[in-house]
């Protein structure tokens, strides 16, 4: 079935530092990919998504784009602030109208 | 996209009890998806809710536990029934799509933090 693989964390880093989440899947189909984001105690928040291969989804200065070929959806943000520190979900579209989640990347940003 | 409300927040149950969570959606939508996030954890889906038929549930999961009405397209509950301390978790209800504006989205309501003791 469909799945999601991505980094196991946490990750940390200093401020200003470069992120990068690796995420790849595997679908039958093709799926819209997404990335949400989940800030200590909220729930979650659509951060970015990208529908067809090579599309880029961008917010808040955060990117990933669709690459088919290695079946890789990667969050990047070239200058992380303290206030990105939360847990990164990557998850694709399953069949009918499902989600399906990777586990999730703890992400820790030091002053 | 649709703005989703989800009640109660949070809450703190005995165990043998059952807790009703309720979605409300701004606009109609077709589908609507209870997903569970248990701590620590990424996020399970439970069950899919269309309006006028009865649920869909994901293996591992019963209709006796978590029955889910679903009376119109705006609005749905899941209930869970007979709680005990592993039901402690995260409930989030999400929908995919705003039918009016015909958005593509998935979002999320902002989750309902149960803790049974």
């Amino acid at each position: 079935g469909d799945s999601v693989t991505q980094m196991e964390g946490p990750v940390t880093l200093s401020e200003e530092a470069f992120l990068t989440i690796n995420c790849t899947y595997t679908a039958t189909g093709y799926p819209s990919l997404f990335w949400y984001v989940q800030y200590p105690g909220e729930g979650l928040q659509l951060l970015l998504k990208a529908t067809k291969a090579d599309d880029k989804g961008s917010n808040k200065g955060f990117e990933a784009t669709y690459r088919k070929e290695t079946t890789s959806f990667h969050l990047e943000k070239g200058s992380v602030q303290v206030s990105d520190s939360a847990v990164y979900f990557c998850a694709l579209s399953a069949p009918e109208g499902k989600l399906q989640f990777g586990a999730g990347t703890q992400v820790v940003v030091t002053p | 996209s649709a703005v989703i409300s989800q009640k109660p927040s949070r809450d703190i149950c005995q165990r043998g009890t059952s807790l009703t969570i309720q979605c409300q959606v701004d606009s109609q939508v077709t589908m609507m998806f209870w997903y569970r996030q248990q701590p620590g954890q990424s996020l399970t889906l439970i069950a899919t809710a269309n309006q006028g038929s009865e649920a869909t549930y994901e293996s591992g999961f019963v209709i006796d536990k978590f029955p889910i009405s679903r009376p119109n397209l705006t609005f749905s509950t899941l209930t869970v029934s007979n709680m005990s301390p592993e039901d402690s978790s995260i409930y989030l209800c999400s929908v995919d799509r705003d039918e009016g504006s015909g958005n593509y989205g998935y979002t999320f309501g902002s989750g309902t933090r149960l803790t049974v003791v």
